[in-house]
């Protein structure tokens, strides 16, 4: 089956360490995004990519980063900089970066800061 | 710069009850408009959305949407909900002549059904 895979479901980091959510689809999509998503406040787009070897930051991509070395992959790290990365992730992709694309969304991956 | 404000954050309602999820937007510009729906600890799925021709756009699970560019609205309308339309639902929107391809949130709507 065609889709999108996020893990872990769940990650747990301390305060201070750097940690990478693992997003893969074999829809053989060009775009890919990377989304936040906090109680109340809707999704919030930290980078996106619409193709390999190339990204972008969106509104809240400060503490993140990201790599595009394949076409399949679009892993994300939160780094010790980013002030409260309590939240649940969501990673997406669309055939092209045509603003009229459905966007497909994998199961998410809670993460929790102790 | 785009906007999307979806006026009720809970919606109660009977089940085979009606039922209105509003949504309205503010974009200077054409915009395309979409519903995704999101159940419990999962990503969200396209119900539906607009891009161009008939200002009603039908989308699954019986819901259908319509475009209305002189309120800057696209609210959701189902004429009669099941247990199982228990989620939360987002209107998003994008710009149609920009060249990036990002799409604007609501902040969603719970949707809970009663029995």
């Amino acid at each position: 089956d065609g889709g999108i895979t996020q893990s872990p479901k769940y990650l747990f980091r301390k305060e201070g360490q750097n940690v990478t959510l693992s997003c893969e689809q074999n829809l053989n999509h060009d775009a890919m995004y990377w989304y936040r998503q906090d109680p109340g406040q809707g999704l919030r787009l930290i980078y996106y990519s619409q193709i390999v070897n190339d990204f972008q930051k969106g509104d809240i991509a400060e503490g993140y980063s990201v790599s595009r070395e394949k076409k399949e992959s679009f892993p994300l790290t939160v780094t010790s900089a980013q002030k409260n990365p309590t939240a649940f992730y969501l990673c997406a992709s669309s055939i092209k970066s045509f603003r009229g694309d459905t966007q497909y969304f994998g199961p998410g991956t809670r993460l929790t800061v102790l | 710069a785009q906007s999307v404000t979806q006026l009720d954050s809970q919606v109660p309602v009977f089940e085979e009850a009606p039922v209105e999820l509003r949504c309205n937007y503010s974009s200077s510009v054409s915009v395309y408009l979409f519903w995704y729906v999101q159940y419990p600890n999962q990503g969200l799925q396209l119900l539906l959305k607009y891009l161009s021709g008939s200002t009603l756009v039908k989308g699954i699970n019986g819901f259908e949407a319509e475009f209305n560019k002189s309120q800057t609205s696209f609210h959701l309308r189902k004429p009669s909900v099941h247990i199982s339309d228990t989620a939360e639902y987002f209107c998003a929107v994008s710009d149609r002549n920009s060249s990036a391809s990002k799409i604007i949130f609501g902040s969603g709507t719970r949707l809970s059904i009663r029995p």
